[in-house]
């Protein structure tokens, strides 16, 4: 199995700054995402984070506001911009799955609080 | 649009019950993901069922997939109260989309001492 880390664990963000969030996976894996979860909710898919080329986002989503970064099969990175109360949310990195992995493993999760 | 529907989404129950939780999704799908997540922690993976008729086990819990019925249910046989958290069903490889896996709702499950 995969481990993930993710950086920070937490953080407390004044509205309009933004936030970068790095994901470190311990193994070269094919597929890297980004989700979202409200406390209580289930969790819902951002982006598919591809290895040097441009993310590929769900609906409700968009590059603008959460630009995403994967420089190599390990490493990925969620930036969250110009914040609001809105985004306060866990955000969770997550790795492998699809028909190569087909198990996908989840990092901790970032807890974000934006005042 | 793809639907994931767990049910029931709260569930308490008495230790050594026996109880399913099911999921049903609305689309062809070659992959169904059983999560556990606690309180304030991350996702847990249980099973990834890839094949109709596919079943697995790993202590109290038993998962199965019915591709033609689009079901998969996770039961718990005599259950303890460390098997308490919530659980996730999930469903991949969905609209050729091989990266892409949904989420249902989740079921709250309390397991009474």
């Amino acid at each position: 199995s995969a481990v993930i880390s993710q950086k920070p664990s937490r953080d407390i963000c004044q509205r309009g700054t933004s936030l970068t969030i790095q994901c470190q996976v311990d193994s070269q894996v094919t597929m890297m995402f980004w989700y979202r979860q409200q406390p209580g909710q289930s969790l819902t898919l951002i982006a598919t984070a591809n290895q040097g080329s441009e993310a590929t986002y769900e609906s409700g989503f968009v590059i603008d506001k959460f630009p995403i970064s994967r420089p190599n099969l390990t490493f990925s990175t969620l930036t969250v911009s110009n914040m609001s109360p809105e985004d306060s949310s866990i955000y969770l990195c997550s790795a492998g799955g699809g028909r190569i992995d087909n198990e996908q493993f989840f990092g901790p999760g970032t807890r974000l609080t934006v005042l | 649009e793809l639907k994931v529907e767990q049910n029931p989404l709260f569930l308490s129950m008495q230790e050594g019950k026996n109880y399913t939780i099911y999921c049903n999704y609305s689309t062809t799908s070659d992959r169904l993901y059983w999560y556990r997540q606690d309180p304030g922690k991350s996702l847990e993976s249980l099973f990834v069922l890839l094949s109709n008729g596919a079943v697995k086990q790993e202590g109290r819990l038993m998962a199965s997939l019915d591709t033609k019925a689009r079901l998969s249910t996770l039961h718990i046989t005599a259950a303890v109260h460390d098997l308490s958290a919530t659980y996730f069903c999930a469903v991949g490889g969905i609209m050729n989309r091989d990266d892409k896996i949904i989420f249902g709702k989740g079921t709250r499950l309390h397991i009474l001492p």
